[in-house]
């Protein structure tokens, strides 16, 4: 099946540095990709919806300029946390859909991203 | 917006019982998913649904959707240790549209 890899799994980091986090397609090419934050016991919360050569798509209330999205390629996306502070502390997850998947709706996602800011 | 309603919130099993849950919408969706998520991984596709009426099995997992498409359920039979984790539901209403997540299900398999 389609695997969609994340990197790096976990990172720690000081507050006010920022944090960049890969998502990358390994066996298909993904157009869109979805980046979600999700806290302990709760469910996927989307983020934005990274698409490739455009600008992203960013859910009510998150702020765009915090999290930066970059989709340069048909098999890459990154998520880079801006002046990182505690709060942001989270498990971010990616997903990915196959543009040559016919099946409508299916997600393919990464194994998530530890962040803990101190 | 939309929302999928997930119950129950959590489960307390004995090895080789059987297992239900099940999503409930007050709006339509036309695909209806269902995820696995083990402890500091990312969701894993146990069954995809793509039409009203559909009932699937994968293994000991069967899942159905809803003839009204604004439900869908999961079964997981004869359960094993290693079906411990967070079950989600999730809905789309298009080929291109996000996905819906339910709160999850969190599913405790006594051996």
């Amino acid at each position: 099946g389609a695997v969609v890899s994340q990197h790096p799994s976990w990172v720690i980091c000081k507050s006010g540095t920022s944090v960049k986090i890969e998502c990358r397609s390994l066996d298909f090419q993904a157009t869109t990709m979805f980046w979600y934050r999700q806290f302990p016991k709760q469910s996927l919360m989307l983020m934005a919806t990274s698409n490739e050569g455009s600008k992203a798509t960013y859910e009510q209330g998150v702020e765009k300029d915090k999290f930066l999205i970059n989709h340069a390629s048909l098999t890459l996306s990154t998520l880079t946390v801006t002046s990182a502070h505690p709060e942001d502390s989270s498990f971010y997850i990616c997903s990915a859909r196959d543009d040559a998947e016919m099946l409508p709706g299916e997600l393919f996602f990464g194994e998530g991203s530890r962040l803990t800011v101190l | 917006g939309q929302q999928l309603n997930q119950s129950p919130q959590s489960m307390f099993i004995q090895e080789g019982e059987d297992v239900s849950m099940n999503c409930t919408s007050s709006s339509i969706f036309n695909t209806w998913l269902w995820y696995k998520q083990d402890p500091g991984e990312g969701p894993v596709l146990l069954i995809a649904l793509y039409k009203a009426g559909e009932l699937t099995s994968n293994g000991r997992l069967t899942a159905q959707f809803g003839i009204t498409r604004k439900d869908s359920f999961l079964n997981i039979s004869a359960s094993i240790p290693s079906d411990v984790g967070i079950y989600f539901c999730a809905g789309a209403v298009s080929s291109g549209s996000r996905l819906t997540f339910g709160e999850g299900t969190q599913l405790t398999v006594n051996p």
